[in-house]
């Protein structure tokens, strides 16, 4: 049982390069979410969907873009790579919304 | 002002000593809260769930829940050296359950 993947584990990127962080759950959770994580500030997060199809913003969307075409799968989409998107991207799932989330073990992002 | 505050330390102590760690929050309504452990370059992991006012103990960790002061807690009892990590708490702020995360703090349990 795998539970959350997240790929690549790491990335450097330059400036206005454009990439896809995957995430997978193998759980049947509905509910998927992505979080940036920065010194001092915490989870941010950065959008979420309650279910295949359906998808909302979070507290930090801008740069950012997702899609939920399916139950275990929600990739998250850089558009035009900027050096403050430099973080820690962590996806998680849980079975609805408001439950204790499973986390993947993060993609460390560099952006030059 | 965040809706949850959380004193990111770090907070050092010797193995065996009792560890307490807070969240103060700013909206009444919220109902659930969560305390996630973290080691390093890992993703969090759920500790503990609780609902209502009152102590949950699971082990040697004890979560507190005081929604007239909105106040939360964990206490870890003779802490040990793998105890190291950082700790969050979570509370889901809204209808669609999205969680809001304090920013953690960083334990440090010296041998």
């Amino acid at each position: 049982n795998a539970g959350v993947t997240q790929t690549p584990k790491f990335q450097v990127l330059k400036t206005g390069q454009s990439m896809t962080l995957q995430c997978a759950q193998d759980m049947n959770h509905e509910y998927m979410s992505w979080y940036r994580q920065d010194p001092g500030m915490g989870l941010r997060l950065i959008h979420y969907s309650v279910g295949a199809g359906i998808t909302d913003q979070g507290e930090v969307p801008n740069g950012y873009n997702v899609s939920r075409s399916t139950t275990e799968d929600f990739p998250l989409r850089l558009l035009s790579a900027a050096p403050s998107q430099t973080s820690v991207y962590f996806c998680a799932s849980s079975y609805a919304g408001g439950q204790p989330q499973h986390f993947g073990d993060g993609t460390r992002l560099s952006i030059l | 002002q965040k809706e949850v505050e959380q004193d990111p330390g770090p907070l050092s102590v010797p193995e065996g000593a009792i560890v307490s760690l807070n969240c103060t929050y700013s909206n009444s309504a919220f109902q659930y809260f969560m305390w996630y452990r973290q080691y390093s370059r890992k993703g969090p992991e759920l500790l503990m769930y609780t609902y209502s006012s009152g102590n949950k103990e699971d082990g040697r960790f004890t979560a507190q829940v005081d929604k007239s002061s909105k106040y939360i807690s964990l206490f870890i009892r003779d802490s040990q050296p793998s105890d190291s990590a950082t700790y969050l708490c979570a509370m889901p702020t809204d209808s669609w359950g999205k969680l809001q995360f304090g920013a953690g703090t960083q334990v440090v349990v010296t041998p």
